[in-house]
């Protein structure tokens, strides 16, 4: 089984402040991580994916994530929050496998105060 | 390039009544799912496919059909909606063997309300 837990539905940061959006993650096997965006009346955009490659990954819009396997962990930062990040954020994992399906946590509403 | 397009984006329907959400890509994708986003739950997968002709159950299928007949199109139905079904829906795909690790490609959603 695999699941992702992310904590409170809302976060709201200062225009040019850091931004952290916290995701663990449960599987019994590595995972595939990913982060989607959701801007207001849109579908979901990926952000970034961590393949098991790189542990570090950097994604569009100055978004990066760490993967870190002892802490299941895969929060999602951006040094300096701008106006437009205002959306929300799904962290996500899947198996490996083509037929895995993708598992989406509860997402994370993020305000950005001018 | 027109990506995952849904149709309708807004509908209202009475209890009891039926119809079909329509998904279209044109990105030649094998993999098709539709989602359900309600407010505090994320997003939950009804059903999917990995192919024409073939299905298969996601977490919550309950009062929902699909087809697929061809690679492009994957219509949901919803056989007697119910209050419970009012929600934002989402097509998504992925073509499963250039991308095994799973991006999702979403339409714009579909917004539903079940009086």
């Amino acid at each position: 089984a695999q699941s992702v837990t992310q904590l409170g539905s809302h976060v709201s940061v200062s225009e040019g402040a850091l931004v952290l959006l916290r995701c663990n993650y449960s599987s019994s096997v590595p995972p595939y991580l990913f982060w989607y965006v959701q801007y207001p009346n849109q579908g979901l955009q990926l952000l970034l994916k961590y393949t098991s490659a790189a542990t570090l990954v950097k994604g569009i819009n100055g978004f990066e994530a760490e993967f870190k396997k002892s802490e299941t962990s895969f929060h999602l930062t951006k040094p300096s929050a701008h106006m437009s990040d205002a959306a929300e954020y799904f962290c996500a994992v899947k198996r490996a496998g083509a037929n895995s399906k993708l598992t989406f946590g509860k997402g994370i509403t993020l305000s950005v105060r001018p | 390039n027109a990506g995952v397009t849904q149709t309708p984006k807004f509908q209202v329907l009475k209890t009891g009544q039926s119809m079909t959400l329509q998904c279209a890509q044109d990105m030649n994708h094998e993999y098709m799912s539709w989602y359900r986003q309600d407010p505090g739950m994320g997003l939950r997968l009804i059903h999917y496919s990995v192919g024409a002709g073939i299905t298969d159950q996601g977490e919550v299928p309950n009062g929902y059909n699909v087809s697929r007949s061809t690679t492009e199109d994957f219509p949901l139905r919803l056989l007697s909606a119910a209050p419970s079904q009012t929600s934002v829906y989402f097509c998504a795909s992925t073509p499963k063997r250039t991308t095994p690790t799973g991006e999702l490609f979403f339409g714009e959603g579909s917004r539903l309300t079940v009086l």
